[in-house]
């Protein structure tokens, strides 16, 4: 499967522990999204990376969330003391800017649950 | 920031029926304007897409429809069938590769 993979699938944690998830893009892909999904809601923005460079960071993304891709491929979003609050569907996508396309491609997700 | 709203929330058609799917945003500099579709526990699909310079797309049963002036956009789904069954999301950007701002979805149910 040469699509946009994410990991874990699943993720159940206790209130206040630190969560960290993983996007594998599309391999040619340069640019990386990552997006909160609440039930009953469309994705909402949370960044993008255009190679390892953050190019932009939404007003919901607290100071408790991070989010790296050190060699431009793959990322990494992390979550520091978790609250209920924070349980979602994390959506990764990946796009190719540059040509005609620049269509952004969704992984599977990480459904969080923060007991 | 934009605000994007769809209309209507949900939509109950026969197969075989047109449904029709409206998206208004705010934002004024929009210009790429994309339509997902999501199935039950599964990812956004782009279904397709329109930018800025152009008023009509359309994709065999499937077209969208752009009006800059009214900053609306359509989905047009001909000869549904029960596997267009699924969430419809709109979500206009200012730029085809930057973030996208999802409506809240319309689930479209097509009954045989």
């Amino acid at each position: 499967d040469t699509g946009v993979s994410q990991n874990p699938r699943h993720k159940i944690t206790k209130r206040g522990q630190n969560v960290t998830f993983r996007c594998d893009p599309i391999s040619e892909h340069n640019r990386l999204y990552w997006y909160r999904q609440t039930l009953g809601q469309g994705p909402e923005f949370l960044t993008y990376f255009q190679n390892e460079a953050q190019l932009e960071k939404s007003r919901l993304l607290s100071d408790r969330f991070s989010a790296e891709r050190p060699k431009g491929s793959f990322s990494t979003l992390e979550i520091q003391r978790t609250e209920q609050g924070d349980s979602a569907m994390y959506l990764c996508a990946s796009s190719l800017v540059g040509k005609r396309g620049d269509e952004q491609y969704f992984g599977p997700g990480t459904r969080l649950t923060v007991t | 920031g934009e605000n994007v709203e769809q209309h209507p929330s949900t939509l109950s058609v026969q197969e075989g029926d047109s449904a029709v799917i409206k998206c208004t945003y705010s934002d004024s500099a929009s210009n790429y304007f994309p339509w997902y579709k999501q199935e039950l526990g599964k990812r956004p699909q782009l279904i397709i897409d329109i930018r800025s310079n152009v008023g009509e797309k359309k994709d065999q049963r499937i077209a969208v429809t752009l009006n800059k002036t009214a900053k609306h956009f359509s989905l047009h789904i001909t000869e549904t069938q029960p596997e267009d069954s699924a969430v419809y999301f709109c979500a206009p950007s200012n730029q085809a590769g930057t973030a996208l701002i999802f409506g809240k979805g319309t689930t479209l149910s097509v009954s045989s």
